[in-house]
């Protein structure tokens, strides 16, 4: 069965909004949760990685007050893509790792995100 | 990390096997092979992974080279519902990101 859950899977949003992405673990607790996102026709890119507690490590170029994350219980993170724009329009995917299980890591279904 | 080189698109006859190969020269001795693949609009779903010894489980079975610079995943009876990219990621067993490299589109021909 799934390991992860994301929700939304697909919105729709004006230009200038804010939208609100979860992510949760199910059945185990997730120290740490990943964000990615990916372009059409392209490979996934790793985002940012949300610490329970703490705050998310982001990758190089990506803004980390244009894309808010809130990981505040074991379960559960939150990407916020604030005063999204139509570039901001993607697929954005979230993992985690299942500790004991060999450092696996699974992935939500992805939310895809269409800022007109 | 290390990368990896994958040829961009692959096509396999159904039922027979897929034999998908990886680059990754510059692995260290503390990475582990893993393979993902993503079926179109679905997220990464996890295959198989190892550090130097061949791999089976239901899904594929993963053969690495003794010098470990490449590996090769191999799905032994491709069905159509194979037909995704596959990604071949190479991280240590003690870090936690996954870097994404370009993958290889199969097509299961029927």
């Amino acid at each position: 069965g799934a390991v992860v859950s994301q929700h939304p899977s697909w919105v729709i949003c004006k230009s200038g909004t804010s939208v609100k992405i979860e992510c949760r673990s199910l059945d185990f607790q997730a120290t740490t949760m990943f964000w990615y996102r990916q372009f059409p026709k392209q490979s996934l890119m790793l985002m940012a990685t949300s610490n329970e507690g703490s705050k998310a490590t982001y990758e190089q170029g990506v803004e980390k007050d244009k894309f808010l994350i809130n990981h505040a219980s074991l379960t559960l993170s939150t990407l916020t893509v604030t005063s999204a724009h139509p570039e901001d329009s993607s697929f954005y995917i979230c993992s985690v790792i299942r500790l004991g299980k060999k450092n696996i890591q699974y992935f939500g279904a992805g939310t895809r995100l269409s800022v007109l | 990390d290390a990368k990896t080189t994958q040829p961009p698109s692959m096509d396999c006859a159904e039922g027979r096997a897929a034999n998908l190969p990886c680059n990754h020269s510059t692995i260290s001795g503390n990475e582990y092979v893993y393979w993902y693949r993503q079926i179109h609009s679905q997220g990464p779903q996890y295959i198989i992974h190892g550090l130097k010894n061949n791999e089976t489980n239901e899904m594929a079975s993963l053969i690495i080279t003794e010098d470990r610079k490449s590996s090769t995943l191999i799905l032994p009876h491709a069905t159509l519902r194979d037909t995704a990219v596959y990604y071949c990621i190479v991280r240590p067993n003690t870090g936690n990101q996954f870097y994404f490299g370009t993958g290889t589109s199969l097509t299961v021909i029927p």
